[in-house]
């Protein structure tokens, strides 16, 4: 069965340094979404990409995060100036169609540690 | 923000035992609630999207209500098996695409 992957499963970064998170989406879906999840708090959505740019982002999606498919499979999520309170589990979502009304594919998870 | 709310937070049962959980929205401009299930270390699995007042949905044991009326669904779990153990997660979408999570009811089933 097709799934979504997310790599590395853990991050370890010093405060200020740059992090990229991968995802590879399910190979037909075009929709693309980024979670994350501070410990022992709720998901939070951080932004949905569609037809190589942003549809909707949270407040929290801020300057210093951006998001990018590079090529046809890959979908990344960049930290450009990492803070003690970006540590989190980073989650990746694809779905096939946008909306409220599609299930939506989640990935394993990225563990950030910024220290 | 807008809170959603799931109760209990956790939740112990006896294999065999039915049981069900909550989860709370607001339901200005709500537009679907989907419900997850989600094992330790692995990804979230979608169980079911919820999008109408009356909806009910069903997959094996597991079942779920919608009232958007009042803002909450209910998930039920028929003849709990171990196998069940999991974090059951609730998103409510608003404004079309904004997902807002509850916090999760842990089920522990107990052989």
């Amino acid at each position: 069965e097709p799934e979504v992957t997310q790599t590395p499963s853990h991050q370890v970064t010093q405060m200020g340094q740059e992090v990229i998170l991968r995802c590879v989406p399910i190979s037909n879906h075009l929709y693309f979404y980024w979670y994350r999840q501070i410990l022992g708090q709720k998901v939070e959505f951080l932004v949905s990409f569609y037809n190589n740019e942003i549809s909707e982002k949270s407040e929290i999606f801020d300057d210093q995060f951006s998001v990018e498919r590079p090529d046809g499979s890959n979908f990344t999520l960049k930290i450009r100036s990492t803070k003690l309170e970006d540590s989190a589990m980073y989650f990746c979502a694809s779905s096939s169609a946008g909306g409220p009304y599609n299930e939506q594919f989640f990935g394993p998870g990225t563990r950030l540690t910024v220290l | 923000i807008l809170n959603v709310e799931q109760s209990p937070q956790s939740l112990h049962v006896q294999e065999g035992d039915s049981t069900n959980f909550t989860c709370s929205f607001p339901s200005s401009n709500f537009y679907a609630l989907h419900w997850y299930r989600w094992e330790t270390a692995k990804s979230p699995e979608a169980l079911f999207v919820m999008t109408l007042n009356g909806d009910e949905k069903k997959k094996g044991r597991i079942s779920a209500t919608l009232n958007t009326k009042e803002g909450y669904s209910y998930l039920y779990i028929k003849g709990s098996q171990p196998e069940d153990s999991a974090t059951y997660l609730c998103a409510s979408i608003y404004n079309f695409n904004k997902f807002y999570f509850g916090s999760g009811t842990k089920l522990n089933v107990k052989p």
